[in-house]
């Protein structure tokens, strides 16, 4: 059963530029999280996505923007992209009907990891 | 704003135990969890508290003080493989209940 695959592994772009990571949810699961993690630092929540629309958000600039297709995959945009937005940008899955216990709640990607220059 | 505590290092011997502390101070709780994250890899789950008390499972240990706005995570028996980051997170009662606020990490690293 596969987990959580995020693409591309790592990516190095420069400032100003735009990015698209990939993410597909480990299998039986429908929500999609995206996380950033920079350096040192506990992963920050971006957003989420449900039934293809994004339904929780938070405290990032509308330079970061979402989709989640009908297969339940997803996509984090980022653009005009920042010297600060070089980090892991971690995808987890889950299940909404799922029992909010332990291990249902999140399971995660082993992440993109963009550096910006 | 949210505000989740845990130590930046900390050190231990193959063999011995060691507790990772976790505070928090949060407008509102719906449970806490302990994650481990090997560099370069996913946090994967070790534990979850929703009440007071100690969770047991194997090796690793979670207590939670709900009024305190306190835990801890035991490990015991450490084993070099056990160095990692652990990381402290609290589900919210606002928001999606998949939406975690976390620690920014405690990275052990356990000596021979």
């Amino acid at each position: 059963d596969a987990g959580v695959t995020q693409s591309p592994t790592h990516l190095i772009k420069t400032r100003g530029q735009q990015v698209t990571l990939r993410c597909s949810p480990k299998s039986g699961h429908d929500t999609v999280s995206w996380y950033q993690q920079a350096l040192g630092q506990g992963p920050q929540f971006i957003f989420q996505y449900y039934e293809e629309e994004e339904r929780q958000r938070g405290n990032f600039p509308d330079r970061f923007s979402g989709h989640q297709f009908p297969n339940y995959s997803s996509e984090l945009n980022v653009n005009a992209l920042l010297l600060g937005d070089s980090a892991l940008y971690l995808c987890a899955s889950s299940l909404e009907a799922g029992t909010l216990s332990g291990a249902n709640v999140l399971t995660f990607g082993a992440g993109s990891r963009l550096t910006v220059l | 704003g949210q505000n989740i505590d845990q130590p930046t290092e900390m050190t231990a011997t193959e063999g011995a135990i060691v507790q990772i502390n976790c505070t928090y101070q949060t407008s509102g709780f719906n449970g806490l969890f302990w994650y481990q994250q090997h560099a370069g890899e996913a946090p994967t789950f070790l534990s979850y508290n929703v009440l007071d008390g100690l969770e047991e499972k194997g090796r690793f240990s979670s207590f939670l003080s709900r009024s305190k706005g306190y835990s801890y995570l035991l490990l015991k028996e450490l084993q070099m493989k056990d160095s990692a980051s652990y990381l402290c997170a609290v589900s919210l009662p606002s928001g999606s209940a998949r939406q975690l606020t976390f620690g920014s990490g405690t990275q052990l690293t356990v000596l021979p």
